[in-house]
Formats: structure tokens, C-alpha cells, sequence
């Protein structure tokens, strides 16, 4: 696509419920990254994705969080037993390049804002 | 580990001044800087990217600068207009070391330009 794309854009759930996060990132993209943004606070890096494998899990907050990727295209974050405190827009983003260029320009999408009541 | 600091956190001007936005890091091992702009509601887009070995990138209105010894870049914004309202963001990305791809994000500066 022409952008990067999340869905849904708005999400408000109980807590304890489960949410899933998508992400289409650019075609072609092969690196995928998720980001967290919570109110007055920078974004908090989550996880890398280099085509469907995740070489860095480590900003993941808890095991409740885990992400997936398939056919090195789309991506999944899901949060299981959603606590007030998830509560943040999260953001997606590709480059097109693994790590190794320094050009590599993120391009992200618009997030997806979690309101966990 | 790297912490990014921006000044100021908000930023009101009258429209058509010139106005600069600062970032400082506390780490000078950097491979790469970047400025976002982030409109309320939606994600962020990248305005100017400056290698390490770089001083400074120009796009349009905007000037940005990179000191990388002292840890500072600015991003510089001439004649300023309305659209320019958004929250500014810079972020880093380490040289070296296995998690050279992720960025450290300062918490941004919010400018409005009333008119």
C-alpha cells in the first residue's frame, strides 16, 4: 500500500479482555517495527521484526504482550488480560532496509489508541 | 543509555517568526538523527534525517543541525505558519552494538502558530 496501515484505529475495552493490534506496512517493507506512546511520555520501543522473524522482543512490557508477523508482510500485536496502565497509542512503522543501512527511514502509521477502562 | 531531551516542551508564536526547536542526547555514539512532526491523532512523519557525519539538512522551511560532540541538534523553522502547528520529535539511533535499529525518542516539543 501507499503507506503503513493499523487498525483499529480506536480501541476501548474492559479490562482482562484481549485486544489485537494490526499492521500492514509498506509493500516491500521488510523491516517492521512496533512503538508504544503513552500520554507525556516518549515513544517506548516494543519489537523489531527483519522479514517474519523478531530478533528483539526485550521492550515487550510483559508476557501478557507478544507480536507476530507472517508472510513478512503483516503484522499482529495482541494483549492479553489488558490492564489500565496499557492504556497508550500504539504505532507502527516499516523501513525498507534491515539495520545495516543508515538511511533507513521509518515510515509510520497513524497507531492505534488503546483506552483500557 | 541514551536519554533524549527536548526544549522547550510547548512553543506559542505568532505567525511569519522564525523559531528553533532543541534536542540534546546524552550519548554522542550515534549513527543517525531524526525529526518528526506528529499532528494530534495521527502518526509520526519524518522531516529531516542528518547522518552522524553530517552538520545540518534543509528541506523547504526547515533547517536542521547536528553537533554531535555536544549531543545537540536543532530544527529550525522559518516564517512560521498555522500549519505548522504539530508536536516535534527527535529521536536517535545508536551507532553500534546489536540493537542498532532502535530509536530513542525524546518526548517532543509542542508548537503552536497562532495566526
Amino acid at each position: 500500500g501507499a503507506g503503513v496501515s493499523q487498525s483499529p484505529s480506536n480501541k476501548v475495552t474492559e479490562k482482562g479482555k484481549d485486544v489485537e493490534l494490526r499492521c500492514d506496512p509498506i509493500s516491500g517493507h521488510t523491516a517492521l517495527y512496533w512503538y508504544r506512546q503513552s500520554l507525556g511520555q516518549g515513544l517506548e520501543f516494543l519489537i523489531y521484526f527483519q522479514g517474519n522473524s523478531a530478533p528483539d522482543k526485550s521492550g515487550l512490557p510483559s508476557d501478557r504482550f507478544s507480536a507476530e508477523r507472517t508472510g513478512g508482510s503483516v503484522s499482529t500485536l495482541t494483549i492479553q488480560r489488558t490492564q489500565q496502565e496499557d492504556s497508550a497509542v500504539y504505532l507502527c512503522a516499516s523501513s525498507p532496509y534491515g539495520i545495516s543501512s543508515g538511511a533507513n527511514v521509518l515510515t509510520f502509521g497513524a497507531g492505534s489508541r488503546l483506552t483500557v477502562l | 543509555k541514551q536519554e533524549v531531551t527536548q526544549i522547550p516542551a510547548a512553543l506559542s508564536v505568532p505567525e511569519g517568526e522564525n523559531l528553533v526547536l532543541n534536542c540534546s542526547f546524552t550519548d554522542s555514539a550515534i549513527y543517525n538523527l531524526q525529526w518528526f512532526r506528529q499532528d494530534p491523532g495521527k502518526g509520526l512523519t519524518s522531516l529531516l534525517l542528518i547522518q552522524s557525519s553530517q552538520r545540518e539538512q534543509t528541506s523547504g522551511r526547515l533547517n536542521a543541525s547536528l553537533d554531535k560532540s555536544s549531543g545537540r541538534s536543532t530544527l529550525y523553522i522559518a516564517a512560521s505558519q498555522p500549519g505548522d502547528s504539530a508536536t516535534y520529535l527527535c529521536a536517535v539511533r545508536p551507532r553500534s552494538g546489536g540493537s542498532n535499529y532502535k530509536l530513542t525518542f525524546g518526548k517532543g516539543t509542542l508548537l503552536t502558530v497562532n495566526p
